[in-house]
């Protein structure tokens, strides 16, 4: 399994752009890396996932080097209610295992006014 | 419908009780899994479905036994827990399990369980 290593916490304030770094030296070829987003007593929700260079959607980025020994999730303008614990997975659930279904710590990102 | 839907909410239980969990999609996933979670820590795997056949189970104490009647369904049985199988307890879905992408997991808003 790929293992992933994250800050345990960030501090921001609103309006700036928030990123997120997540280690994963031993990622294999098939791994997808994906993020989620938790509030507390809810369950994770699904932020962005990718394989390489850069991906986009409506609420994140997510930058991916050549080697893809490492990924960046990028938070645009935050704001208070981006105050969660983000959580990177790697994996490819290849053959039914358990790999990309494993959470690390996460990162409890606190956004201030 | 892009919901995971988990009842109860909340769960009250003794030691000697049976109760079940129960966790429904309507997305046409073919993966369902269950996860244990504690206070501040991450969600951990539990059991993993796939096409309603029981594909991971992660060394789970069989106080605990899962069971998928159909591809919507997803149930865990709890009998004879501990005060430390206090937790929530979240059901997700995906598309698929097997080799390539991943795939999304959607997650229910979790069973809270207290066991006294």
């Amino acid at each position: 399994l790929a293992k992933t290593t994250q800050p345990i916490s960030m501090d921001s304030y609103e309006g700036q752009e928030v990123n997120i770094t997540c280690s994963h030296n031993n990622i294999a070829t098939n791994d997808y890396i994906t993020w989620y987003q938790q509030f507390p007593s809810q369950g994770p929700r699904f932020i962005i996932q990718g394989y390489k260079t850069k991906v986009t959607n409506e609420v994140a980025s997510l930058f991916i080097p050549a080697d893809r020994k490492s990924s960046t999730l990028s938070l645009p303008r935050v704001s208070l209610s981006d105050t969660a614990v983000y959580y990177c997975l790697v994996g490819d659930n290849a053959g039914g295992g358990a790999d990309g279904l494993t959470f690390g710590k996460g990162t409890h990102l606190i956004i201030q006014p | 419908d892009t919901e995971v839907t988990q009842t109860p909410k909340h769960l009250v239980m003794g030691m000697t009780n049976k109760k079940s969990l129960k966790c429904e999609q309507h997305m046409g996933h073919r993966a369902m899994y269950w996860y244990k979670q504690k206070a501040k820590k991450p969600p951990e795997l539990m059991f993993v479905y796939s096409y309603e056949k029981l594909s991971i189970n992660e060394s789970v104490p069989s106080r605990f036994s899962p069971e998928c009647p159909n591809s919507s369904l997803l149930n865990l049985h709890l009998h004879a827990l501990q005060p430390e199988d206090s937790a929530l307890y979240l059901c997700a879905s995906s598309l698929r399990t097997g080799t390539g992408r991943t795939g999304e997991l959607f997650f229910g808003e979790g069973s809270r369980l207290t066991v006294l």
